[in-house]
């Protein structure tokens, strides 16, 4: 069984710029969230991915924004960087969309983004 | 926004010693989970309790949950200086399909 897997690990960009992180779900696992952490804060929700659907939605404007494909892999896009959105970018996988509520979520290692 | 808080924000012992880190939550929940991360990296899973569980141990961890208090606490026991690291609760509530994490508590066990 693989783990969640994430690309690339460190990221630099400059502000006004688009950026796409990857992320490979835990084998037999359709369901992926992705978290933003910023520097000494807890993680927060972004969005998450089920079947290919976006699933609900945290606080984040549409300029964050993903993809889910077939393969249950998953893609967060953000354009028109700022200097907030500096952080550490985490996607976690479950096994279903009603697992994601009861059981663990599976996290991969993260990808390190800076926007200068 | 948070919901859990974590308590102490940072907290500093000897190798040996027992670790005990809070966490309350504002709303009811399906479970919650306690999490591991080192230097900014990932987040590595510890325990699971559900609402409906007061206790859960694991190796050196033991977890209780206190649902009409909205609070759990983690205890890591005979500490060692591997444990160092930040440790975050994260509720899941009915209804829910997310994950929401606390502030997270700074552990630095010396050796």
């Amino acid at each position: 069984e693989t783990g969640v897997t994430q690309s690339p690990t460190h990221l630099i960009k400059t502000r006004g710029q688009q950026v796409t992180l990857r992320c490979s779900s835990q084998s037999g696992h359709n369901t992926v969230s992705w978290y933003q952490q910023a520097l000494g804060q807890g993680p927060q929700f972004i969005f998450q991915y089920y079947r290919e659907e976006e699933n609900g939605r945290g606080n984040f404007p549409p300029r964050f924004s993903g993809l889910q494909f077939p393969n249950y892999s998953s893609e967060l896009n953000v354009n028109a960087l700022e200097l907030d959105d500096s952080a550490l970018y985490l996607c976690a996988s479950s096994s279903d969309l009603a697992a994601s509520s009861y059981n663990e979520q599976f996290f991969g290692p993260g990808t390190r983004l800076t926007v200068l | 926004s948070q919901q859990g808080e974590e308590d102490p924000q940072a907290l500093s012992i000897q190798e040996g010693e027992n670790a005990t880190m809070n966490c309350s939550y504002k709303t009811s929940i399906n479970n919650l989970q306690w999490y591991r991360q080192n230097s900014g990296r990932g987040l590595v899973h510890l325990i699971l309790i559900r609402s409906n569980e007061r206790e859960k141990h694991s190796g050196r961890l033991r977890v209780t949950l206190d649902t009409s208090k909205k609070s759990s606490s983690l205890l890591i026991t005979a500490s060692r200086a591997a444990d160092t690291a930040s440790y975050f609760c994260a509720t899941s509530s009915s209804g829910t399909y997310k994950y929401i994490f606390g502030t997270g508590t700074r552990l630095k066990v010396l050796a």
